[in-house]
């Protein structure tokens, strides 16, 4: 099974701020990757998929790279509708992991 | 507008069974594969199980093999996921999603509490 990690697992921040979550795979997943973010009590949102490719709707400030076991998100001047968990998921082969999630919150 | 709405959750004694239903609408059912992914409270995200849209396909997570059966009614426009053998660590928000291309998931319902306890 791929075993997905990501890192930080809690990063402070302000609004304006450029971050970077980066998300790591225990073998090549290719482009396989997808990225989410969940607010409390909401089910999950897709932000990206394909690695790089952004969702229909999700602000051209938030952006991914990556391909074989090394990946990031990076969401440039965060927004207060920022401050979330987000989690990367591979769908290269199934069991289709999630990592253990990001905490983005408020400096 | 796609919309999908669990159902069936609640309160089990350790080693019963529940069967979750997923109600679907707003999109053609039949041409998407399903999933399950459940959520343990205050833990992160776990996938479950995917079925392909003519059920050509049927994966499940190591944790949940041989216990739990998901299945799809493409006339109803319904996922089900029949859980047995159910276990403490079972206990979760179990949510419904649609696949999108590949097996990252677009949309989503708000989830189902399953929790089991004596």
């Amino acid at each position: 099974d791929i075993q997905m990690t990501q890192s930080p697992s809690t990063l402070s921040a302000s609004v304006g701020d450029r971050v970077t979550i980066t998300c790591r795979a225990s073998q090549s997943i290719s482009s396989w990757l997808a990225w989410y973010r969940q607010k409390p009590g909401k089910a999950p949102n897709l932000l990206i998929y394909k690695a790089s490719t952004l969702e229909s709707g999700v602000p051209s400030r938030l952006s991914g790279s990556g391909s074989g076991t090394e990946f990031t998100l990076t969401i440039n001047s965060l927004q207060p509708d920022d401050f979330a968990n987000y989690y990367c998921q591979q769908y290269n082969s199934s069991p289709f992991t999630f990592g253990p999630g990001t905490t983005v919150d408020i400096k | 507008e796609v919309q999908l709405v669990e159902s069936g959750g609640g309160l089990v004694q350790p080693g019963g069974s529940l069967r979750l239903s997923c109600a679907a609408s707003g999109f053609t059912f039949s041409s998407y594969t399903m999933n399950w992914v459940r959520q343990a409270p205050g833990k992160g995200l776990e996938w479950v199980s995917s079925i392909s849209a003519t059920t050509s396909y049927i994966y499940y997570a190591d944790s949940v093999k041989g216990r739990f059966t998901i299945s799809r009614d493409n006339a109803k426009n319904s996922l089900y996921l029949q859980m047995n053998s159910l276990r403490a660590e079972d206990t979760a928000l179990y949510y419904c999603a649609r696949a999108s291309i590949g097996d990252c998931f677009n949309y989503w319902g708000q989830g189902t509490l399953v929790t089991v306890s004596s």
